[in-house]
């Protein structure tokens, strides 16, 4: 069965860093690219970005170039989120998705299949 | 940036009933590049439809999808209890190489 399982909810203050975590299982985690999608509280699905787990090239939203790095480690089939100094306005649901066996020319997903739980990401002073 | 629209933003519906959510498209999207997701309150999304009109295996065959160029409708033919959820059009296109409408609430009537 393949499973996405992310880590807990945080609570953080503005300024700290944080770093969260998705973990595959049931499938090749190298073999499909992890995006990660943010929800802000009532809103919709906004696509951060990817990372290939295979050699960890990363393509970003230009919304969240800068702001966010998506990294993985392939030997424990986990890729991360990590921010370096929080804002009040990162506060949100963030989940992790796999790339849907369905690619476009370039052998890029074209959707997502199997998503994480979420991890809720609360940052106040 | 391709934005997508979706209307109506809530639908109010009962049991039974047929379901018709909308997916308009800035630009022309590749049909091959239009996917559908519910999510349920509380839930991860999940997806019901690629390519435009291809259905998950293991979704029912009471979700259909169609359309082509800037337009595209995701059809519900007999809502069930839970079908009731929020519903997602998703379009595959570059920087941002994923973007989302903005969801159509399908509430029970």
């Amino acid at each position: 069965e393949v499973q996405l399982v992310q880590s807990g909810a945080e609570v953080k203050k503005p300024g700290e860093s944080l770093r969260i975590s998705c973990k595959g299982s049931g499938y090749s985690f190298t073999s499909y690219w992890i995006s990660w999608v943010r929800q802000m509280p009532g809103k919709g699905l906004e696509w951060m970005g990817r990372i290939d787990p295979s050699d960890s090239y990363t393509n970003y939203s230009p919304s969240f170039q800068g702001h966010v790095t998506i990294s993985a480690d392939k030997s424990i089939s986990t890729a991360y989120l990590q921010w370096s100094s929080l804002k009040a306005s990162d506060t949100a649901m963030y989940y992790c998705a796999k790339g849907f066996n369905y690619y476009d020319s370039s052998g890029y997903p074209l959707a997502f299949d199997y998503w994480g739980q979420g991890t809720l990401v609360t940052v106040s002073s | 940036e391709i934005v997508l629209t979706q209307s109506p933003g809530t639908l109010s519906l009962s049991p039974g009933e047929r379901a018709t959510l909308s997916c308009r498209a800035s630009q022309s999207v590749s049909s091959n590049y239009l996917a559908w997701y519910q999510q349920k309150c509380g839930q991860a999304p999940r997806l019901l439809i690629y390519g435009a009109s291809s259905r998950v295996t293991g979704i029912p065959d009471r979700f259909s999808g169609s359309g082509s160029g800037t337009d595209f409708t995701l059809t519900i033919s007999r809502l069930e209890p839970e079908d009731f959820a929020v519903y997602y059009c998703q379009q595959y296109g570059t920087s941002p190489e994923y973007t989302f409408g903005q969801g159509t609430k399908l509430e029970i009537k």
